[in-house]
């Protein structure tokens, strides 16, 4: 069966950096253009970036572009998402999604 | 960006009666290709969501019969025929037709009376 499974998440003070991870099995990953959505705790859905699935071209919110790099290894079936210069407002659930399939989230506190 | 207004943002409903949501977007989401990328999503509590409806009106499998969408346009409906216990959750309309950014509703918070 299908299933993502993120990793990576964590307390971070702001200004710092995190790696997120999102493992991808029971689909041909490769085919697949792929995306970063999270939730901040008690609020809405907010989609954050997507990459095509040959890894060729990415696409960020507004909120995370110049901060966030979207990145996958199809040999590893696996999706990055790195986050730099993190801020407090980017404290949420992340999940990776292809829309149809999420993972179960991995939870980044941003705070000092 | 297209914004995605949902109504209404609370709906509490007795077990087996029916629920509508409703989702309005600011500009046409009908694409070049001709098709309508307007999904609707389930997030149950402490759950991950889960589409419901793709494309509209096409419902993901595993997905009871009891959901439907439709709506052309703008205006775009979720309806559930009766409601069961296991609908309680938010409901989210997602565009993916002027992208990006990919935009979701406010969400609709399904309860039961």
């Amino acid at each position: 069966q299908v299933q993502l499974v993120e990793s990576g998440g964590g307390v971070v003070q702001p200004g710092r950096s995190l790696r997120l991870s999102c493992a991808a099995s029971g689909f041909t990953f490769s085919k697949y253009g792929i995306h970063w959505v999270r939730q901040a705790p008690g609020k809405g859905l907010e989609w954050v970036a997507v990459i095509l699935s040959d890894g060729s071209n990415e696409k960020y919110a507004d909120s995370v572009k110049g901060r966030f790099t979207i990145s996958r290894d199809n040999s590893k079936n696996t999706l990055y998402l790195q986050m730099n210069s993190l801020r407090v407002e980017d404290t949420a659930m992340y999940y990776c999604s292809v829309f149809e399939y999420w993972g179960q989230g991995t939870l980044v506190t941003v705070s000092s | 960006d297209v914004v995605m207004t949902q109504s209404p943002l609370s709906l509490p409903v007795t077990l087996g009666q029916p629920a509508s949501i409703s989702c309005r977007s600011s500009q046409s989401l009908v694409g070049g290709d001709g098709n309508t990328y307007l999904d609707w999503f389930q997030q149950r509590p402490g759950q991950s969501p889960r589409r419901l409806i793709y494309k509209v009106s096409n419902r993901d499998s595993g997905v009871p019969d009891r959901f439907s969408g439709s709506g052309s346009g703008t205006d775009f409906t979720l309806k559930i025929s009766r409601v069961e216990a296991e609908d309680v959750g938010v409901y989210y309309c997602m565009q993916g037709t002027h992208w990006p950014p990919w935009t979701f509703g406010q969400g609709t918070k399904v309860e039961i009376k």
